[in-house]
């Protein structure tokens, strides 16, 4: 149902990278509205890790990076640490259907 | 930092108005923007509705007919009415502080409350 599609999945061995890609359409990404990301860890709320395309709130680890480019966004995380295992999601706003969030991803530090 | 705290009822009957208030604290609810957001499994993440201090709305066009946002700043709370429900609307409920301008994103998040539709 979502607009913004994600990899289900990725994992990554401790201290290893991992891209995740959050790819949208002419009328959410590539208008040129805000991408930003959000961490779910099992049983808590989602949680603000990247605001405005790569912005980190204070707080959050260098570790995480966001960047966009025409209709896609990517979050980075570097130095995967067993606390990274968590769903993520990305979120923008669609023209037609306002506020709208990824399908997610679950990353496994293995 | 500002907290949100989601109440009401747990389980609610089809065709029934789910009722859900949330309290902020550790913060004015003025001059800031609110939001509903709900979890389903088979729907991810879901933006419902938003409301300013002042009153002035915002909803999600696919919920738009059943759903009514509210504030009311001398309890520091903002509530949420969706009605005539069916087992589509079982998700767990979050509220949030939604950043609203250039840019919009959600940087405080409730715990959120599971709601079961269900008789």
């Amino acid at each position: 149902q979502s607009v913004l599609t994600q990899p289900p999945s990725m994992s990554g061995a401790p201290g290893q990278r991992v891209i995740i890609s959050c790819t949208g359409s002419s009328s959410n990404i590539g208008a040129g509205y805000d991408v930003h990301w959000y961490q779910q860890l099992p049983g808590t709320a989602p949680k603000l890790l990247i605001f405005g395309d790569y912005n980190r709130p204070s707080g959050i680890s260098d570790r995480f990076s966001g960047s966009k480019s025409g209709t896609s966004a990517s979050l980075a995380i570097t130095g995967l640490q067993a606390e990274d295992e968590a769903q993520y999601y990305c979120q923008s706003y669609d023209r037609s259907l306002s506020y709208v969030f990824g399908t997610g991803t679950m990353v496994t530090v293995l | 930092q500002v907290q949100l705290q989601e109440s009401g009822p747990g389980l609610v009957k089809p065709l029934e108005t789910l009722s859900l208030t949330c309290s902020v604290s550790s913060g004015s609810i003025n001059n800031y923007v609110w939001s509903w957001i709900r979890q389903s499994p088979g729907k991810g993440l879901e933006w419902i509705a938003f409301i300013r201090y002042t009153g002035s709305t915002g909803y999600n066009p696919s919920l738009k007919s059943r759903v009514t946002i509210s504030v009311d700043t001398s309890k520091n709370q903002f509530s949420l009415k969706l009605a005539s429900v069916t087992a589509a609307d079982t998700a767990m409920y979050f509220c949030a502080r939604h950043v609203s301008g250039a840019t919009n994103f959600f940087d405080y998040w409730g715990q959120g409350i599971l709601v079961t539709v269900s008789s």
